[in-house]
């Protein structure tokens, strides 16, 4: 399977402060990305899709660079709950058609008072 | 209420001891999966399921079963516990398998502990 690589962090960023981070993918035949994010012990939850260049949702904002192979995201006006673990995810492909998603490790982000 | 549910969410077992872990979705998903989570290592797929009675590997399948004979059920089988099966546990399922909408909705977690 192709990988999808993100840094680990922890990014340690000041309450309201804009943060930004990036997730590279090495499959080109990849359409559509996904931002989960997962608190301490929970589960996975979608955050954002990206199908096309980009995808704002209030103060999150996805970007992908199908050129570069990679996607950002993007968190504006920083809120402590804003801590968290955010997975980056690309479909996997094999033969034929998709087969499920790959997911980065995880970058761990916490938002400081 | 949508929701994918698993049970157990707790479980602690001996080595060799078959277990089941059952996981059940109410949203008519065709597409369903089981993933495991440990430290430094992310979310890696077992197995997933397109449709009733299709089953594949994922990318860490060794040790693990899987059966889908109904549509709302995906239970993960460990024939023979081995410490090394110790993880946290997610089932998932999501409703276009093979479209760009791909987003997967997880259940709470199975942690499992293998002595």
């Amino acid at each position: 399977r192709k990988e999808v690589e993100q840094d680990p962090g922890p990014f340690n960023v000041p309450e309201g402060a804009t943060v930004a981070f990036n997730c590279t993918y090495s499959n080109s035949a990849s359409q559509s990305f996904f931002w989960y994010r997962q608190d301490c012990r929970k589960e996975p939850k979608l955050l954002m899709s990206v199908y096309s260049s980009g995808n704002e949702d209030g103060r999150f904002t996805a970007q992908l660079n199908r050129a570069s192979q990679y996607i950002s995201l993007l968190i504006r006006d920083s809120k402590l709950s804003d801590s968290a673990t955010y997975l980056c995810v690309a479909p996997a492909y094999s033969g034929g058609g998709a087969d499920g998603l790959t997911f980065g490790k995880g970058t761990h982000l916490i938002i400081q008072p | 209420e949508a929701q994918v549910t698993q049970n157990p969410r707790y479980l602690i077992t001996v080595t060799g001891k078959k277990l089941t872990v059952t996981c059940s979705q109410n949203m008519n998903h065709e597409y369903m999966s089981w993933y495991r989570q440990d430290p430094g290592l992310g979310l890696r797929q077992i197995y997933y399921s397109m449709n009733v009675e299709v089953t594949d590997k994922g990318d860490v399948p060794e040790g693990y079963k899987v059966s889908r004979k109904e549509k709302r059920n995906f239970p993960l089988i460990l024939e023979s516990p081995s410490p090394n099966q110790t993880s946290l546990y997610f089932c998932a399922s999501s409703l276009f398998p093979g479209t760009v909408k791909r987003d997967q909705y997880f259940g709470p977690g199975t942690r499992l502990l293998v002595l």
